[in-house]
C-alpha cells in the first residue's frame, strides 16, 4: 500500500526559531494535508494543497505542494510555545480512493520559551 | 456543538469482549470516516461511508470490525471478541462528501483500553 515517510520524527527548538518538516511518499497524491495533534484530541486541519506546485500560507504557516505530487513540506516561522504539537502530513489519491487519508507518521514539536 | 462529537471519549474492557464507539459526524456532512492510532503513531485508514453508496471497508483489519451508518448522521464502529491489539484510538472525520476539496474534519476519538 502506498507509504509516507514524515521526518523528522520530533524537534526541539527555542521560541523565535524556524521549523521546516517534509513527507515523502513513493506514489502520486492529488491532495495534500498538514494537521496537527495535541495530547486527547482529534487531528486540526491546518493547511489543504490541491495543486502541485501549490504555495499556501495559513498566518506563520507555509506549506507546498511538491511538483512531483509525491512530496510536500511545511514550515513554521517564528515558533512560539504554543505551536507544541504533533504535526502530520496526509495525502488523498484520486478515484475511488478519495475518502481514505494515508498518514505520515507524525513530527513531534517541543518548543522551550 | 459543531464539530464531529464521538463516545465514549475512554473505554476499558476485558479481553474478549465486543465495544460499541459512536460518531456524530458534522451536520449536514454527508461523508464520515473511521480511522485507528496506535500510541506514537499517525492514523490508520478503517472504513468510510458516502451517502447511501456502498461502504468502502478496505481499511477493516479483520472480519470481528465492522461498522453501520443511520443515513447521514449517526455511524457506530463495533469490534467483536476484542484483542490486546486493539488498544488505540479510533477517530472519526467528516467532510460534506467525499471527493477532491473536501478535507477531513476530526472528533477528539475514543481511548480503547484492553485488559
Amino acid at each position: 500500500g502506498q507509504q509516507l515517510n514524515q521526518s523528522p520524527q520530533s524537534m526541539f527548538i527555542q521560541e523565535g526559531e524556524d521549523v521546516s518538516m517534509n513527507c515523502t511518499s513513493s506514489s502520486i497524491f492529488n491532495t495534500w494535508l498538514w494537521y496537527k495533534q495535541e495530547p486527547g484530541e482529534g487531528p486540526v486541519l491546518l493547511i489543504a494543497l490541491y495543486k502541485a506546485g501549490e504555495l499556501t500560507s495559513n498566518g506563520r504557516l507555509t506549506a507546498q505542494f511538491g511538483i512531483t505530487r509525491k512530496d510536500s513540506f511545511l514550515n513554521i516561522s517564528a515558533s512560539i510555545p504554543s505551536d507544541v504539537g504533533i504535526y502530520f502530513c496526509a495525502g488523498q489519491s484520486g478515484g475511488t480512493s478519495y475518502g481514505k487519508l494515508t498518514f505520515g507518521q507524525g513530527t513531534i514539536l517541543t518548543v522551550h520559551p | 456543538g459543531a464539530g464531529v462529537s464521538q463516545s465514549p471519549s475512554n473505554k476499558v474492557t476485558e479481553k474478549g469482549k465486543d465495544v460499541e464507539l459512536r460518531c456524530d459526524p458534522i451536520s449536514g456532512h454527508t461523508a464520515l470516516y473511521w480511522y485507528r492510532q496506535r500510541l506514537g503513531q499517525g492514523l490508520e485508514f478503517l472504513i468510510y461511508f458516502q451517502g447511501n453508496s456502498a461502504p468502502d471497508k478496505s481499511g477493516l483489519p479483520s472480519d470481528r470490525f465492522s461498522a453501520e451508518r443511520t443515513g447521514e448522521s449517526v455511524s457506530t464502529l463495533t469490534i467483536q471478541r476484542t484483542q490486546q491489539e486493539d488498544s488505540a484510538v479510533y477517530l472519526c472525520a467528516s467532510s460534506p462528501r467525499t471527493g477532491f476539496n473536501q478535507p477531513q474534519h476530526f472528533g477528539d476519538g475514543t481511548r480503547l483500553s484492553i485488559l
